[in-house]
């Protein structure tokens, strides 16, 4: 049963538009979200975090959105770059795990120039 | 500096064979990781070292076996593999901040078990 998802598993965007990445969870006991940004032949990149007692989190022209009723969080990045095509992992951390992350299946982004 | 390095690169070996995959970090971070990640899937965690010693084995069967010599060195011995093993080996690290841990990844080996 997977405990995080990302249903969209690709996401073409033209470049300087926005690009919206979107992750569902199950698991109530999550209390930390992370994105990373894969490259090929790369590791994971950590791109921005989300602890649940707040709802946003923003980093230059990256922001991350939390619904915690909804269970249910986003990656906004704008404007998007061409630079920005790779894939997405969205993860999560529960309490009393925090030494532990739990992988969305990935969202390829491809930004158009 | 959020480098973890991982060597090598790519490695080929035969199902006989006996082969180490190494990670360094000098981030001084005390938790690492072994990941698993095969094509287009999420990288699946196979073991945690916490303060160099072992406090997370996902069922890894034993042809895998971890070592953590010092706080900044993590191998991952490999004997006896099959083809099904054929993936990317995935080493990351962290450091508790702010009560949760960001893990930083290595760039990876690419292993293909002939």
């Amino acid at each position: 049963d997977q405990q995080v998802k990302q249903n969209s598993p690709s996401l073409s965007v033209q470049e300087g538009r926005i690009s919206i990445l979107n992750c569902d969870y199950t698991n109530s006991m999550f209390d930390y979200f992370l994105w990373y940004k894969k490259y090929p032949a790369e590791g994971p990149t950590f791109l921005i975090s989300i602890s649940s007692i707040k709802d946003k989190n923003e980093d230059g022209r990256f922001t991350v959105f939390l619904n915690k009723s909804a269970k249910h969080l986003s990656l906004h990045i704008v404007p998007s770059q061409p630079g920005d095509s790779a894939v997405y992992f969205c993860a999560a951390s529960a309490v009393g795990s925090a030494r532990q992350l739990t992988f969305g299946s990935g969202t390829q982004l491809t930004v158009l120039p | 500096d959020t480098e973890v390095t991982q060597t090598p690169k790519h490695l080929v070996m035969g199902m006989t064979n006996k082969k180490s995959l190494k990670c360094e970090q000098h981030m001084g971070h005390r938790a690492m990781y072994w990941y698993k990640q095969k094509a287009k899937k999420p990288p699946e965690l196979m073991f945690v070292y916490s303060y160099e010693k072992l406090s997370i084995n996902e069922s890894v069967p034993s042809r895998f076996s971890p070592e953590c010599p010092n706080s900044s060195l993590l191998n991952l011995h490999l004997h006896a593999l099959q083809p099904e093993d054929s993936a990317l080996y995935l080493c990351a690290s962290s450091q508790e901040l702010r009560g949760v841990d960001i893990q930083y990844f290595g760039a990876g080996t690419r292993l293909s078990v002939l």
